[in-house]
């Protein structure tokens, strides 16, 4: 069964960096799509973009392109999302999936936890 | 505004059957079985429920089902009860590995 198990809320102040984890077990990860998936308090779902372990290939949504960095730790199973400099507007949960086929961009069939992300000063 | 438009809120009795649009005016959608639908109840980690228009992954129960026309996608649940109050959510291939997500369905079982 595959698993994603993702870090801790973080609480930052705006300006600052952030690199959140997600850790999969139960599938071959790096030959399967990774993504992040962005929910503002109160709002819906909205795709972020997803990375290939493999070949380092990551797409993202033009919404988020420049804003964030995906990335991923074949050796460890991890994968990441990041913010160099954090704006009070990414507060919101953030959540890691993957889907059941190896080599397909989506659905996500598999999600983790979530990781709740506060930008305040 | 979302690439794919779901209407806001759509409610139903128990027992009664309910069926949320997702209109998308965009190749992929319409040319392609690439649309999905996601289960979230309050506080927790989306579920897929429904995927290619129209497969239920293992443990989905049978009263939900999925079907597309043209440039619209529905997602129908029959038999509807207490525990199918959530939002939902339709997803679709947008391009190449890209994916969009609708603006979510709150349902709300009377």
């Amino acid at each position: 069964e595959v698993q994603l198990v993702q870090s801790g809320a973080e609480v930052k102040k705006p300006g600052e960096s952030l690199k959140i984890s997600c850790k999969a077990s139960g599938n071959s990860f790096n030959t399967y799509w990774i993504g992040w998936v962005r929910q503002m308090p109160g709002k819906g779902l909205e795709w972020m973009g997803i990375i290939y372990p493999l070949y380092s290939e990551t797409k993202y949504s033009p919404s988020f392109q420049g804003q964030v960095t995906i990335s991923a730790d074949m050796s460890i199973t991890t994968a990441y999302l990041q913010w160099s400099s954090l704006k009070a507007s990414d507060t919101g949960m953030y959540y890691c999936a993957t889907p059941s086929d190896s080599n397909d961009s989506g659905p996500f069939h598999h999600w983790g936890q979530g990781t709740l992300v506060t930008v305040s000063s | 505004q979302s690439a794919l438009t779901q209407p806001a809120s759509v409610s139903g009795s128990p027992g009664q059957s309910i069926t949320i649009s997702c209109t998308g005016n965009y190749k992929f959608f319409s040319d392609y079985n690439y649309v999905s639908w996601y289960q979230q109840h309050p506080g927790k980690a989306p579920k897929l429920m429904i995927y290619d228009v129209n497969k239920r992954p293992s443990g989905v129960s049978d009263r939900f089902s999925g079907s597309k026309s043209g440039n619209t996608a529905s997602l129908t649940i029959s038999g509807l009860q207490a525990e199918d109050e959530a939002d939902y959510y339709c997803t679709s291939l947008k391009t190449n590995s890209i994916w969009v997500f609708g603006g979510g369905t709150k349902v709300t079982v009377l």
